[in-house]
């Protein structure tokens, strides 16, 4: 079964900084590109960052460029997000999805930036 | 001007067809790209339904319904999503995507209820 499954989100203060992983399965991670969405409560998705199958393309929202950094092992099979200098406004479900057009998406990890 | 409007809401009745828009901020012209469709349901992750650039560029997500199509609107700049034999179970929020310079966007939503 082709799954993703995100972990690392919980509660953080404002200026902290959280890492998040996609752990995926069910398909050759090595050769697809991935991303990272999410979507405050309540709201609508945005879109966080892209990264190809290489990593050798990272594109980045403005809302996180310089703060939020993305990376995969593709040895291990996972994907990541380094999330710096946290705000109330980074507060949302974070999903990772699967390849340009975004067909599969893991459950999602809640992270909420509140002191 | 956000790049893709969507409206807030739609109503239709089971059996009907509904009409999905997704507008292209001026400028930006909906021949030129292909526009994405997704389903949320509450609590749960997008649901990739279909790309659409023309007729001879298309892709339907696998194993979504015949049911679900996607089309352009050439002179309202805008992309569409039609749903026809509407079902209880297609009420859910649908989101519009495209990819433009070098980062992805998402419409705000369409809360489409089935009454």
């Amino acid at each position: 079964e082709v799954q993703l499954v995100e972990s690392g989100g919980g509660l953080v203060q404002p200026g902290g900084s959280l890492r998040l992983s996609c752990a995926a399965s069910g398909f050759i991670f090595s050769s697809y590109s991935m991303n990272w969405v999410r979507q405050a409560p309540g709201k609508g998705l945005e879109w966080v960052s892209y990264i190809s199958s290489s990593s050798s393309t990272i594109y980045y929202a403005d809302s996180v460029k310089g703060r939020f950094t993305i990376s995969r092992d593709n040895a291990k099979n996972s994907l990541y997000l380094q999330m710096n200098s946290l705000r109330a406004e980074d507060t949302a479900v974070y999903y990772c999805a699967r390849d340009s057009v975004f067909d599969i998406w893991g459950q999602g990890t809640m992270v909420t930036v509140s002191s | 001007q956000a790049v893709l409007t969507q409206p807030s809401s739609l109503s239709a009745s089971p059996g009907a067809s509904a009409s999905l828009t997704c507008t292209l901020r001026s400028g930006i012209n909906v021949g030129t790209y292909r526009i994405h469709w997704y389903q949320q349901k509450p609590g749960s992750p997008p649901q990739y339904l279909l790309r659409y650039k023309s007729d001879s560029d298309r892709q339907q997500g696998s194993g979504v319904p015949s049911r679900f199509s996607g089309s352009k609107d050439v002179s309202a700049n805008a992309g569409i999503l039609l749903i026809s034999g509407l079902q209880s179970e297609d009420e859910a929020d649908y989101y519009c995507m495209i990819w433009h310079s070098s980062a992805v966007v998402f419409g705000g939503g369409t809360k489409l209820t089935v009454l």
